[in-house]
């Protein structure tokens, strides 16, 4: 069966400082692969999403950029954090068959202080 | 406008009752639609999926899909406390069919 691994499960960064954030999928191929910010009481933002290995699509311009260096292995992460980032990431999985639900993380919680 | 839309609620039913959720969305063309539960804290979890017009049931969950109407719902019969939880449809192929929009949620509470 398939399982997605999210960590840290909590982060306190100071301003200014750098983020990085791992996800990786185990028990199937190629899938695609997306980071969402959920921002307290509110809905899940789509942050990017990847489709394969080096292909990311960028949802919204900000600081934070993404890699996907191995086939299932997702990457969040950037320079310089702001105050806005922080939130609630969850990372997700689907089989990228345009029907696919997607499975979700169990979610990394980010303050920026 | 939105992309995906719910009433925020809260929603209040009493246990036993049924409750009844909604979520419209813009892009005539998506083709894939689903709802999730997401308790507080925690991350949301697949309660079911629908890709036709009419009705799907699977145990005390019902969803309905109207393409013409850009229409999706959730029911709930028999609603248990243990259902209290923010309610999340999601819709694929709003600009490509890799990509899945949120509507913001609904909270819903079942009071014993």
């Amino acid at each position: 069966s398939q399982t997605i691994h999210q960590w840290p499960a909590t982060l306190v960064q100071p301003v200014g400082s750098p983020l990085s954030l791992e996800c990786t999928v185990e028990g199937t191929s190629n899938p695609n692969l997306y980071w969402y910010r959920q921002a307290a009481g509110r809905g899940l933002q789509l942050l990017f999403y990847s489709v394969g290995i080096g292909q990311i699509s960028s949802e919204v311009p900000q600081n934070l950029s993404a890699s996907r260096p191995q086939d299932r292995q997702f990457i969040l992460s950037s320079k310089k954090l702001l105050l806005s980032d922080s939130g609630f990431y969850l990372c997700a999985w689907s089989q990228g068959q345009g029907t696919s639900p997607l499975h979700f993380g169990n979610g990394t919680r980010l303050t920026v202080t | 406008q939105k992309e995906v839309e719910q009433n925020s609620g809260p929603l209040s039913v009493p246990e036993g009752a049924i409750a009844s959720l909604n979520c419209t969305y813009s892009d005539r063309g998506s083709q894939s639609f689903f709802w999730y539960r997401q308790y507080s804290g925690k991350s949301p979890e697949l309660i079911m999926s629908i890709y036709s017009n009419g009705d799907k049931e699977d145990g005390r969950f019902t969803a309905q899909l109207n393409k013409a109407s850009q229409y999706v719902s959730l029911l709930i019969r028999d609603s248990q406390p243990s259902d209290s939880a923010t309610y999340l449809c999601a819709v694929m192929g709003v600009y490509n069919n890799n990509d899945m929009r949120f509507g913001a949620g609904t909270r819903l509470t079942v009071k014993p």
